[in-house]
């Protein structure tokens, strides 16, 4: 157990529609960043948030956004969702900013467009 | 543009066989270069390398980092079905932000 939750785990939803992915960091951790993994690929960066402001983008379509909370809590919101967005979504944490080092990455949450 | 690419993209083996994976890389102000394995979901830290030449070590799981040719290999030795998974090769550039660049993975499958 790495100490990073992710929900839901699994998430089924039509083209068109929005959805939220929720992560809660490790303890301590201040640092938190959004990967997707689609079938067979490698997994691509998306966006850093640390302290509750954006550090840095990666790949983010537009549909997509995030924020930090105060209590360190992310979500990753999908809009407008298509089936190309099908895929496993990670959030990884870690404690020191700006130098990613050891990342602790949650379960993920598997989203299926239909 | 930064690349970071592993081979072979799969790999099947016998218990017992010795696998080498191998990562490269090309990237603007390498910082450190992370290999993880992910298993059915979360991927999990194994090691992380800085210097050339220098060997980390983890039970049957070592790893090297040349900065020279911009490489590193992930061997594991004895292997066993419980090392099937996906191991993945990170390089992390320096930045102010997060910046790393993960590899495709390689899949390795142990037999019985």
């Amino acid at each position: 157990d790495s100490g990073v939750t992710q929900t839901p785990k699994h998430l089924i939803t039509a083209t068109g529609q929005r959805v939220t992915l929720r992560c809660s960091p490790r303890s301590g951790d201040l640092s938190v960043y959004w990967y997707q993994q689609s079938l067979d690929q490698g997994l691509q960066f998306l966006i850093q948030y640390y302290n509750g402001e954006e550090r840095a983008k990666g790949n983010i379509l537009e549909r997509f956004s995030a924020q930090q909370f105060p209590d360190l809590h992310s979500e990753l919101n999908l809009s407008s969702l298509e089936l190309g967005d099908s895929a496993l979504y990670f959030c990884a944490s870690s404690v020191v900013e700006g130098k990613a080092g050891e990342l602790f990455f949650g379960e993920g949450s598997r989203l299926t467009v239909l | 543009e930064d690349k970071v690419v592993q081979s072979p993209l799969s790999l099947v083996v016998h218990e017992g066989d010795t696998v080498t994976l191998n990562c490269s890389y090309e990237v603007t102000n390498f910082r450190s270069l992370l290999w993880y394995k992910q298993e059915k979901k979360a991927p999990t830290f194994l090691f992380m390398l800085t210097s050339s030449g220098i060997e980390k070590k983890s039970g049957r799981l070592s790893s090297i980092l040349d900065k020279k040719e911009l490489f590193s290999i992930l061997n594991i030795t004895a292997t066993q079905t419980g090392d099937s998974a996906i191991y993945l090769c990170a390089v992390e550039v320096w930045s102010h932000a997060n910046d790393m660049r993960f590899g495709a993975g390689t899949r390795l499958t142990v037999k019985p």
